[in-house]
């Protein structure tokens, strides 16, 4: 019975590189949502998808950033071209209903540092 | 449009104490209102939730909520503190997908 699963815990990268993080819903979820947690600030939303689809963007910078979650497979969150202000926690939350009747449960996150 | 403001970004009490977090919020619907606690180094677990009906909702370890609509409000409690309370607490509101997050309070418990 795994919860929502994100890999990698931590990821260091330098300046202009890429960074992909994954995240795998709870088992029967197929909404997932990823929000930003940078230092001493509460969670951001920045992107909401269900299977193959992207359904609400409205938190992702425009640019270098971007989002799937595929038919199989986990759903990733890549940045292309890192910057220091990129340095943040990531978090997946997931839930089987694309409403909040049913809450979100959340992953552990991936912790991003850039050099 | 919503948003969350959770008055005092650090809040400390003894052992035993009652604890007290508070969480007003905006919005122009219904909102849908939760409390979640993150430990160091971990994601977000949800403590209690409130969608419809009941304004005084019970939550896991102890903790419970009440929305007041008349005063936009949601505040986090609890009769006495553990010190395994200690961590980072976040009232969250919704509507429909996505939730929007105060900064967070983080609660020390002294012996």
């Amino acid at each position: 019975n795994a919860g929502v699963m994100q890999n990698p815990r931590h990821l260091v990268r330098r300046r202009g590189q890429e960074a992909r993080l994954r995240c795998s819903p709870m088992k029967g979820h197929s909404h997932v949502y990823w929000y930003r947690q940078l230092p001493e600030e509460g969670l951001k939303f920045m992107v909401y998808l269900q299977k193959e689809n992207i359904i609400d963007e409205s938190g992702m910078p425009k640019e270098r950033f971007s989002a799937e979650f595929p038919k199989e497979g986990p759903s990733i969150l890549r940045i292309q071209q890192v910057v220091r202000g990129d340095s943040a926690a990531y978090f997946c939350a997931s839930s089987p209903v694309g409403t909040l009747t049913q809450p979100q449960h959340f992953g552990d996150g991936t912790r991003l540092s850039i050099l | 449009a919503q948003s969350v403001t959770q008055l005092g970004s650090h809040v400390s009490v003894s052992e035993g104490a009652l604890v007290l977090l508070r969480c007003n919020y905006s919005s122009s619907v219904p909102p849908y209102l939760f409390w979640y606690v993150q430990y160091p180094n971990q994601g977000l677990q949800l403590l209690l939730k409130y969608t419809t009906g009941a304004t005084l909702v019970k939550g896991i370890n102890g903790f419970e909520a009440e929305f007041k609509k008349s005063e936009t409000s949601f505040h986090l409690t609890k009769p006495s503190a553990h010190m395994s309370d200690a961590a980072e607490y976040f009232c969250a509101v919704g509507s429909q997908g996505n939730l929007i997050f105060g900064k967070g309070t983080k609660l020390s418990v002294k012996p």
